[in-house]
């Protein structure tokens, strides 16, 4: 069975602090994404990386960076935790197969609900 | 770029009575489409998927959706709505360039009422 797994479920921070939300995947996916999920507004995408080391900014990237060191992780970073900043944060990966459908198909984590205070 | 409309941010039903969520995209070239679901507090789980072979889509739980090239409609339609079926949906597109990216609409919340 397909997994994404996510560090937290939920998270309370100060403002300022760095914060950092790890992902984990286990489909050896090279694909990776991060969204962030408010209330009327849908998913909105901050990152994502097709391969190790590769990143490429999505429709809301300030404020945030991401790692991709290794295939299976994806960590999204708060260098500087701001209040507008508190929402749902989730994973999702694809993979980059043969069939083209199936590249578009997203598995997504549970979602960390961050807090910044 | 793509975008996804779907109308109505709530959608109320009583138990037994047909579910019909809506969904419009943007593009004029076919995408792939899909339909998530999403409980509360969890993550985005995957209810069908439209990827050019059959219009009429058959998902999990009864769902099944109908896409309309003429329409640019992926309309999700389930004929007896359950208590369980409470939850949101989202509609979403996957981009026409040669990203792997996809296209979400805003969500439905989908209230079911005994």
């Amino acid at each position: 069975d397909v997994k994404v797994t996510q560090s937290s479920r939920y998270l309370v921070k100060r403002t300022g602090e760095k914060v950092f939300l790890e992902c984990v995947q286990d489909m050896d996916h090279e694909n990776m994404f991060w969204y962030r999920q408010d209330p009327g507004l849908g998913l909105r995408l901050i990152y994502f990386s097709y391969d190790v080391k590769m990143k490429e900014k999505g429709d809301i990237p300030e404020g945030y960076s991401v790692s991709r060191e290794k295939k299976e992780r994806f960590s999204l970073i708060l260098e500087s935790a701001s209040t507008n900043q508190t929402s749902m944060y989730l994973c999702a990966s694809s993979t980059q197969g043969r069939r083209t459908s199936g590249r578009h198909e997203q598995y997504f984590g549970p979602g960390t609900r961050l807090t910044v205070t | 770029a793509q975008s996804v409309t779907q109308l109505g941010s709530h959608v109320s039903v009583s138990e037994g009575a047909l579910v019909l969520l809506r969904c419009n995209y943007s593009s004029s070239v076919p995408p792939y489409l899909f339909w998530y679901v999403q409980y509360p507090n969890q993550g985005l789980q995957l209810l069908l998927k439209y990827t050019s072979a059959a219009t009429l889509v058959k998902g999990i739980n009864g769902f099944e959706a109908e896409f309309k090239k003429s329409e640019t409609s992926f309309h999700l339609t389930k004929p007896s709505a359950h208590m369980s079926d409470a939850a949101e949906y989202f509609c979403a597109v996957s981009e026409v360039d040669s990203s792997y990216k996809l296209i979400f609409g805003s969500g439905t919340r989908l209230l079911v009422r005994p």
